[in-house]
């Protein structure tokens, strides 16, 4: 069965603090992992990889993805209350899975 | 340029009543979307469709009808709504490229089923 988990579910930090989001897969035909933001509403897109072992970065947001190992991590250095949000990891094959979010809240 | 507008916003059903939710896009997107969302589930897909005309079940089909008549709308149809039923819904469109290519998002529909 195809199936996204993210890790850690939720996640707790100071202002300044650095964290890193990982995402895990398991899908039959593999197309690009997505990376997306929610914060109040609809869920803003991030990143696209589809290569591995090529950084996109935006910022103070970088990812890399990992084909190999069936993964890729989302990195906010610096991180600023305005990064508090949902994290949400999504896989393209024929459809598109998502996974379960990390919630992450930075405190001032 | 409005990109992904649901409606509506908010409503609130009895069981067993119906409705549809209406996910409109003006960016000629071929591909569009439902999803749920519930807390700590991330978005399930409920139904998709590669374009006009055509539409496909995803993970958490069963109680939903969708429609693609016209290419830029996609409606959700829920014939008698259950209690299970109330969630955040989201639609979202993708364009048809070579390549995957992100998707857009609308700002959610909040149902609830009493």
């Amino acid at each position: 069965e195809d199936k996204v988990v993210q890790s850690p579910l939720s996640l707790v930090v100071h202002e300044g603090d650095t964290v890193t989001l990982n995402c895990s897969y398991e899908v039959t035909n593999f197309r690009s992992l997505l990376w997306y933001k929610q914060e109040k509403k609809a869920p803003t897109f991030l990143f696209m990889l589809t290569s591995s072992g090529i950084e996109k970065k935006s910022g103070r947001l970088s990812s890399i993805l990992d084909k190999k190992e069936l993964f890729s991590i989302l990195n906010i250095t610096a991180t600023q209350t305005g990064d508090s949000a949902i994290y949400l990891c999504a896989v393209k094959d024929d459809k598109i899975i998502f996974g379960k979010g990390t919630r992450l809240h930075i405190l001032p | 340029n409005a990109g992904v507008t649901q409606t509506p916003k908010f409503r609130v059903l009895k069981t067993g009543q119906s409705m549809t939710l209406l996910c409109a896009q003006d960016m000629n997107h071929e591909y569009m979307y439902w999803y749920r969302q519930d807390p700590g589930m991330g978005l399930r897909l409920i139904h998709y469709s590669v374009g006009e005309g055509t539409t496909a079940k995803g993970e958490v089909p069963d109680g939903y009808n969708v429609s693609r008549l016209k290419k830029q709308n996609f409606l959700l149809g829920l014939e008698s709504a259950a209690p299970s039923q109330t969630s955040v819904y989201f639609c979202a469109s993708s364009p048809f490229q070579q390549g995957p290519q992100p998707q857009h998002f609308g700002d959610g529909t909040r149902l609830s089923i009493l």
